[in-house]
C-alpha cells in the first residue's frame, strides 16, 4: 500500500470554529510533513515529524497545532483561522528525507 | 539551502521530447535533486532523483553535469496528460530541508 490518505477532502470551518485535519499512511514510513499550498502557489512546508516527534516547525502560527499520534497518523489541530488560512493542505510520508508520498489534500475554507 | 530556478512556463506538443532544466549553484556536495509533477488540486507525485550524471526510469530521464550546478529533467514524448507543474528540489537526506523546500515550478503546456 502506497497511499496516504487525508480526510476530510473539504472543510469549511468559521473563525471560531475548531476543526481537524487527518492523514495517515501504512507504509512504514518514519517522516511525515504537512504543507500548505495557495492557488498557484508552491507547497509550503509546515511541520516536519520524524519518528513521531516534531523536528521541524517552520515559524508556523500556534492557531495550527500538529499531532503524531503514532507512526502512521498526522493531525493537524485548527484554532481560531484566518480567512488567509483558506488553501490545500496536503501530508506527505517518506522513509528517509528523500522521496515524499503525498496524500490528496484538504481543501479548507475559513468563512 | 541550495536555491533553485526554473522557466515559470513551457510549451509544447503532443509526441515532442521536453526538457526543463533546473539551476542551483550552491549545491553542496551532499544534496541531491529531486523533481515533482502536480496535477491541479492533487498533491505532488515523485518523478525521479539523482545525484550525478544520468538517472532513467519508466516515466523520465534527469541528466547532472559533471559540475551539478544545474540539473535537466527530460519527458520523452509527452502526451496531454502531461500538463502539469513540475518542480526541482535540492538537498541532502540527512533531515536538512532543502529537499523539503518546494520552488517556483515549471508550468507545462501540452498541446495537441
Amino acid at each position: 500500500d502506497t497511499e496516504v490518505t487525508q480526510t476530510p477532502k473539504h472543510l469549511v470551518m468559521g473563525m471560531t470554529n475548531k476543526k481537524s485535519l487527518k492523514c495517515e499512511q501504512h507504509m512504514g514510513h518514519r517522516a511525515m510533513y504537512w504543507y500548505k499550498q495557495k492557488a498557484k502557489k508552491p507547497p509550503e512546508l509546515m511541520f516536519v515529524y520524524s519518528y513521531e516527534k516534531l523536528s521541524i516547525n517552520e515559524s508556523v502560527p500556534s492557531r495550527f497545532s500538529p499531532e503524531c499520534p503514532n507512526s502512521s497518523l498526522l493531525n493537524l489541530h485548527l484554532h481560531a483561522l484566518q480567512p488567509e488560512d483558506s488553501a490545500l493542505y496536503l501530508c506527505a510520508s517518506s522513509q528517509d528525507y528523500d522521496e515524499q508520498y503525498f496524500g490528496p489534500g484538504t481543501r479548507l475554507t475559513v468563512t | 539551502l541550495a536555491k533553485t530556478t526554473q522557466p515559470i512556463s513551457m510549451d509544447s506538443y503532443e509526441g515532442q521530447e521536453v526538457n526543463i532544466t533546473c539551476s542551483h549553484n550552491n549545491i553542496a556536495t551532499n544534496d541531491y535533486i529531486t523533481w515533482y509533477q502536480q496535477f491541479p488540486s492533487q498533491g505532488p507525485r515523485f518523478i525521479i532523483q539523482g545525484y550525478k550524471t544520468k538517472v532513467t526510469n519508466e516515466v523520465a530521464s534527469l541528466f547532472i553535469p559533471a559540475d551539478r550546478k544545474s540539473s535537466t529533467l527530460s519527458l520523452p514524448r509527452v502526451s496531454l496528460s502531461d500538463t502539469a507543474v513540475y518542480y526541482c528540489l535540492v538537498g541532502d537526506m540527512g533531515g536538512s530541508q532543502g529537499n523539503l523546500i518546494f520552488g517556483k515550478g515549471t508550468k507545462l503546456s501540452v498541446k495537441p
